[in-house]
C-alpha cells in the first residue's frame, strides 16, 4: 500500500491564482481531511469528508473548496490564492475507528 | 472547544537522556495520538493511545482518559529523535478530526 499521497510536494503561487492539491488513500478509508501548518504551530482543520460525496468545513475554511466524487480522493482546491494561504497542507484518512494516517504534506508558498 | 496544552515546550537534551513529554486536554476524547515531526516536515504517526499504555521501542506512551492527559517517554534519546512531537486529540465531531497541541520541540545532542 502506498497509504496517503499528496501532489505535488512543492510549490510556488502568485497572489490570484489558484490550483487544486491532490490527495489519494489506496486504504478504501471511508474519512478523509485536509490540514494546514503554519509555522511554529501545530495543525488545523480545513475541511473534512465522511465518505464519497459528503463533504463539510473544518475550522479554517475561508479560501478553500473540496470535493469527494470517488472514496480514494480527495482534492483541495484554492481560489485566488493570498498570501495568508502560505502554508504546509497535510492530507489524512482514516478507518472507522482507528488512528489518522497522514500524508507527506505539500509546502505552498503564495507570494 | 476543547483545549490541548503541552508540557513542556521547549526541550533539550544530551544523547543517552531520559524524558517525558506531557499532554494535557480539557474534555473527554475519542481519539488520542501522538506524533513525531522530523526536521524535514514529515509527521510520523507514533502512538494511537486513547487510554492505556503501549511501547514501542525506546518510546512508550500512557493516556490517564479520566484524568485527561497523557504522557510520552522517550529513553536513551538519540540525535534522530530531534524534532517536534505532537499530541492530537479527536472529538465526536467534525468526523473525529484531530485537534493538534502546539507541540514540544525536542533537540538531542551529541
Amino acid at each position: 500500500n502506498a497509504g496517503v499521497t499528496q501532489t505535488p510536494k512543492f510549490r510556488i503561487l502568485k497572489i490570484g491564482q489558484s490550483m487544486t492539491l491532490q490527495c489519494a488513500q489506496d486504504m478504501n478509508h471511508n474519512y478523509m481531511y485536509w490540514y494546514r501548518q503554519d509555522p511554529g504551530m501545530g495543525l488545523k482543520l480545513i475541511y473534512y469528508s465522511v465518505g464519497a460525496g459528503i463533504t463539510d468545513k473544518g475550522e479554517v475554511p475561508n479560501g478553500y473548496n473540496v470535493s469527494r466524487s470517488t472514496t480514494e480522493d480527495f482534492p483541495l482546491r484554492l481560489e485566488l490564492a493570498a498570501p495568508s494561504q502560505t502554508s504546509v497542507y497535510f492530507c489524512a484518512s482514516r478507518d472507522r475507528p482507528g488512528e489518522q494516517y497522514f500524508g507527506p504534506g505539500t509546502r505552498l508558498t503564495v507570494t | 472547544g476543547i483545549q490541548v496544552e503541552q508540557s513542556p515546550p521547549d526541550l533539550i537534551l544530551q544523547e543517552g537522556a531520559n524524558s517525558t513529554l506531557r499532554c494535557n486536554f480539557s474534555d473527554s476524547v475519542n481519539n488520542l495520538q501522538w506524533f513525531h515531526q522530523n526536521p524535514w516536515g514529515q509527521l510520523i504517526n507514533l502512538f494511537y493511545i486513547p487510554s492505556g499504555t503501549k511501547q514501542n521501542g525506546r518510546l512508550s506512551a500512557t493516556t490517564v482518559a479520566t484524568e485527561r492527559y497523557s504522557l510520552l517517554y522517550i529513553s536513551s534519546s538519540q540525535t534522530t529523535d530531534s524534532g517536534v512531537y505532537f499530541c492530537a486529540v479527536g472529538v465526536n465531531q467534525a468526523g473525529t478530526a484531530l485537534i493538534f497541541g502546539k507541540g514540544t520541540t525536542l533537540s538531542v545532542s551529541s
